[in-house]
């Protein structure tokens, strides 16, 4: 199973929104509605910000959505703080009880 | 408040084998599904293995046959057995809480393994 794709990097000024995409294939993001996102910090473990496409766990403030079309999954972040600057990581079902991630976005708020 | 500590990694020489252990606290990792995911340096995340709370296991390609992911409900503890190691399973090894929408909300800090070629 080959990583989804999303963009090496992404920046944002501060207050800006940014997009960052997902692309997978008609097998796993096109065909579940079980695309997951993660934010990570140097040296941090990866924290769970969005799943099920667009659903938000507790805790994650509402600047943080997300969208499916297609084999296409995004995570948008609007109001871009300094603290937002990380690595992304989006992930999808693949069936068989798998999933995949994808290849990571590094976001920087210039 | 829930919690996931790994521990067991090391340097290790090729073919070697190794146990990583994630330690939970503040659940049951026998009512809840429990995943390994790896992180190789400088690269993006890799799912590992899935087990669930009827003992079913799951792996990923590059590693099933040579790992094995079980759990100690007594000792409230997840393990990996790692065996036939190679260099490109170097990584830190995180374990995870999956949720719904096969998803992950708790993550442990990562152990390191290093295997040596």
């Amino acid at each position: 199973q080959s990583a989804l794709t999303q963009p090496r990097s992404v920046s944002g000024s501060p207050g800006q929104s940014v997009t960052i995409s997902c692309t997978g294939t008609s097998s796993d993001v096109g065909r579940y509605n079980y695309v997951s996102w993660y934010q990570q910090h140097p040296g941090k473990a990866p924290k769970f910000i969005m799943y099920d496409v667009s659903k938000r766990p507790s805790g994650v403030p509402d600047r943080f959505s997300g969208s499916k079309s297609g084999n296409t999954a995004s995570l948008t972040i609007s109001g871009l703080q300094p603290e937002d600057e990380a690595e992304y990581y989006c992930c999808s079902y693949v069936g068989s009880y798998s999933v995949v991630f994808g290849g990571g976005t590094k976001l920087t708020v210039l | 408040e829930v919690q996931l500590v790994e521990s067991g990694g090391g340097l290790i020489q090729s073919g070697g084998s190794l146990r990583l252990s994630c330690a939970a606290s503040g659940f049951s990792v026998s009512g809840n599904y429990m995943s390994w995911v790896r992180q190789a340096p400088g690269k993006g995340l890799e799912w590992v293995s899935v087990v669930y709370s009827d003992n079913r296991a799951y792996y990923a390609d590059s590693v099933r046959g040579r790992f094995t992911i079980s759990i100690d409900n007594s000792k409230n503890t997840l393990y990996l057995q790692m065996n036939s190691l190679r260099a490109e399973d170097t990584a830190m090894y995180f374990c995870a809480r999956e949720v719904v929408g096969y998803s992950f909300d708790y993550w442990g800090q990562g152990t390191l393994v290093s295997v040596s070629s």
